[in-house]
């Protein structure tokens, strides 16, 4: 089954410091993997999104994320966050139909 | 969210009544969306149109309808017949509908909800 999951519900990490936000993944086929981001009470904003080429995909706001064929990976990274930076990010997987396939977000916390 | 409305912002519905959500965008684009969001858990598609007079259902489209008379509108009605439709709605575009590089483009969102 087609499938995308976020394991960690919540991320906690200090301003200044490296935060990653992990997602993986299970499609049938070549993945086409994005990343949302969501502030309270607003839509989701496009971050980035892997197709194909480079496994390293930068992004707005200075966020990249890395793909990993081998280990179904596709996790968001940032070399140092910002206290703005906090919000509730969604990792998806487009299915073979054309439709996107949601995780249940992870709310980040960046603490001054 | 530029290039894509949705009002009102809030909504709050009586059981036993219909209610529209409005979206409309200005993008151009072929392909509309309409999710459902709760709180811990991913988006849920309601019901998507990837051309004018055309739509197909998502996963979750019982208790709700769509209509798709021009390109740049997609509202939802949320039927009497949905159970439970307090949630956050959110509408979406793209250009195709039907490419793996199409990227979906959001707006605001409707909250809506049952008194």
């Amino acid at each position: 089954a087609q499938s995308v999951a976020q394991p960690e519900d919540q991320v906690n990490v200090a301003e200044g410091n490296p935060l990653t936000v992990k997602c993986t993944y299970s499609v049938s086929g070549n993945p086409y993997l994005f990343w949302y981001v969501q502030y309270p009470n607003r839509g989701l904003q496009f971050l980035l999104k892997y197709i194909t080429g480079d496994n390293l995909v930068k992004g707005s706001y200075g966020f990249e994320a890395e793909f990993n064929k081998s280990q179904t990976s596709f996790h968001l990274k940032k070399p140092s966050a910002l206290v703005s930076d906090s919000a509730l990010y969604f990792c998806a997987v487009r299915d073979s139909n054309y439709q996107l396939i949601w995780g249940a977000g992870t709310k980040l916390i960046i603490k001054p | 969210d530029g290039g894509i409305t949705q009002s009102p912002k809030y909504l709050f519905r009586k059981e036993g009544q219909n209610v529209t959500l409005s979206c409309e965008q200005n993008l151009n684009h072929d392909a509309m969306y309409w999710y459902r969001q709760d709180p811990g858990q991913g988006l849920r598609l309601i019901y998507y149109s990837q051309i004018v007079n055309d739509f197909q259902k998502g996963d979750i489209a019982e208790g709700y309808s769509v209509s798709r008379e021009k390109k740049e509108s997609f509202p939802l009605t949320v039927t009497s017949a949905q159970k439970n439709p307090t949630a956050f709605y959110l509408c979406a575009s793209s250009n195709f509908g039907t490419s793996e590089t199409d990227t979906q483009y959001f707006g605001p969102g409707t909250r809506l909800t049952v008194l």
